[in-house]
């Protein structure tokens, strides 16, 4: 069953704490992507990756950090630097193959502050 | 960078009647433009897209318009139904930025509520 799956669903996080949220494909896609999710500002991009061991800043970067080690794979960190982290976290991919196309998502996950 | 502008924020119409929702873009080398519908508690999923080259495109009850020179596009959904009842949110895209692959510009969403 192919697609694109995020954990955990729900997340609680003490100030100070990094927290990790996960993202793993079995699309084939070549690229992948973060998304912020806040009510009333729409999907905001944070970080997005179109290569192994390669990732790109998006819009709103500052205190996340990604990795992409493999095709499959692409975690993101929210790290005690993050200064308004409560938010619903939304990862997708898509191929590259013939120029942009379909973003496919994962369910997301909820993280909130305590 | 790429503002995508996304009008109305809400929006309520009775079965049957017809929805449009219009966005606007300022980066004049977008070329692509797609629209995705997020139902309470769900995932985004494409519902229709459209690339520079076209000025419009339907698919059954959902097409979609682009105005290259006044850089905006518009959703329009017609015979709406209570299942059409979700929140629109319209995208841009430059795919030919160095790098950019398929970078999106979302817009702030629409919340469409189809009343019986």
């Amino acid at each position: 069953d192919g697609g694109i799956t995020q954990s955990p669903k729900y997340l609680f996080r003490k100030e100070g704490q990094n927290v990790t949220l996960s993202c793993e494909q079995n699309l084939n896609h070549d690229a992948m992507y973060w998304y912020r999710q806040d009510p009333g500002q729409g999907l905001r991009l944070i970080y997005y990756s179109q290569i192994v061991n390669d990732f790109q800043k998006g819009d709103i970067a500052e205190g996340y950090s990604v990795s992409r080690e493999k095709k499959e794979s692409f975690p993101l960190t929210v790290t005690s630097a993050q200064k308004n982290p409560t938010a619903f976290y939304l990862c997708a991919s898509s191929s590259l193959a013939g120029g942009p196309g379909e973003l496919f998502f994962g369910e997301g996950s909820r993280l909130t502050v305590l | 960078g790429e503002n995508v502008e996304q009008h109305p924020s809400t929006l309520s119409v009775q079965e049957g009647d017809s929805a449009v929702i219009k966005c606007t873009y300022s980066d004049s080398a977008s070329n692509y433009f797609p629209w995705y519908k997020q139902e309470l508690g769900k995932r985004p999923q494409l519902i229709i897209d459209i690339r520079s080259n076209v000025g419009e495109k339907k698919d059954q009850r959902i097409a979609v318009t682009l105005n290259k020179t006044a850089k905006h596009f518009s959703l329009h959904i017609t015979e709406t139904q209570p299942e059409d009842s979700a929140v629109y949110f319209c995208a841009a895209s430059n795919s030919g930025l160095t790098g950019g692959g398929n970078k999106l510009t979302f817009g702030t969403g629409t919340q469409l509520k189809v009343e019986l």
